[in-house]
């Protein structure tokens, strides 16, 4: 089956440290991938997508297609980093329905 | 404008009792989804309306479970004889499916309604 799976639940680290969110899909070809975050008593919301290639509050994500990976990194975590990530990937191929991964909880403590 | 909203934000029931949460989509998106959010379950796709075609209800989980979207606009998501394992965050979600404009993909959250069945 095609899915999104992010294999940890919960990602501990302190500040200032490199953190890494891991997400692996079983899509064949280049899919569009993205990452949602969902701040503490905040809404779910797209953090960044694949396709722009770009930087947002010092994460970025690159489409590993060899180990089929789109891991959320960042250098050096901030405690205002700490929320949920999803990754997922957007409607295709005929599919209205799009695909999240299970999430995964970051805490950066201080 | 203003972002998709939901309500209620909080509804505590009792168990067997029935809830209508409700979702106000934002103005010309024709996408709607229902989520569901436990602790550790991840987002579980509950349905899915576009326009007036007929929903994908395959993600309800069962029969006590309903939506409906007047209107192509508000939606109602209803859980009839509430359990406790309904209890969940119920998240709505709508997106630009518009086959004329150039369509990201991305989907606008609500800030979820919170039940809880005692």
């Amino acid at each position: 089956a095609q899915r999104v799976t992010q294999p940890e639940k919960l990602l501990s680290v302190f500040k200032g440290a490199p953190v890494e969110l891991k997400c692996n899909y079983s899509y064949s070809g280049s899919p569009e991938l993205f990452w949602y975050v969902q701040y503490s008593r905040q809404r779910l919301q797209l953090l960044l997508r694949h396709i722009s290639r770009e930087s947002i509050k010092g994460f970025t994500a690159d489409l590993n297609k060899g180990e089929t990976s789109f891991h959320l990194k960042k250098p050096f975590a901030q405690e205002e980093d700490s929320a949920m990530y999803y990754c997922a990937r957007p409607p295709a191929g005929g599919s209205y329905i799009p695909t999240f991964g299970r999430g995964t909880s970051l805490i950066v403590h201080p | 404008g203003a972002g998709v909203s939901q309500s209620p934000s909080n509804k505590v029931t009792e168990k067997g009792k029935d809830v209508e949460l409700r979702c106000d989509p934002i103005s010309g998106h024709t996408a709607l989804y229902w989520y569901r959010q436990s602790l550790g379950q991840g987002l579980e796709f509950l349905i899915y309306f576009q326009g007036n075609s007929a929903p994908d209800k395959s993600g309800l989980p069962s029969d006590r479970f309903s939506a409906e979207r007047t209107g192509g606009s508000v939606s109602t998501l209803t859980i009839q004889r509430t359990q406790q394992e309904d209890s969940a965050v119920y998240l709505c979600a709508s997106s630009l499916r518009d086959p004329h404009r150039v369509n990201t993909g991305e989907l606008f959250f609500g800030e979820g309604s919170r039940l809880t069945v005692l």
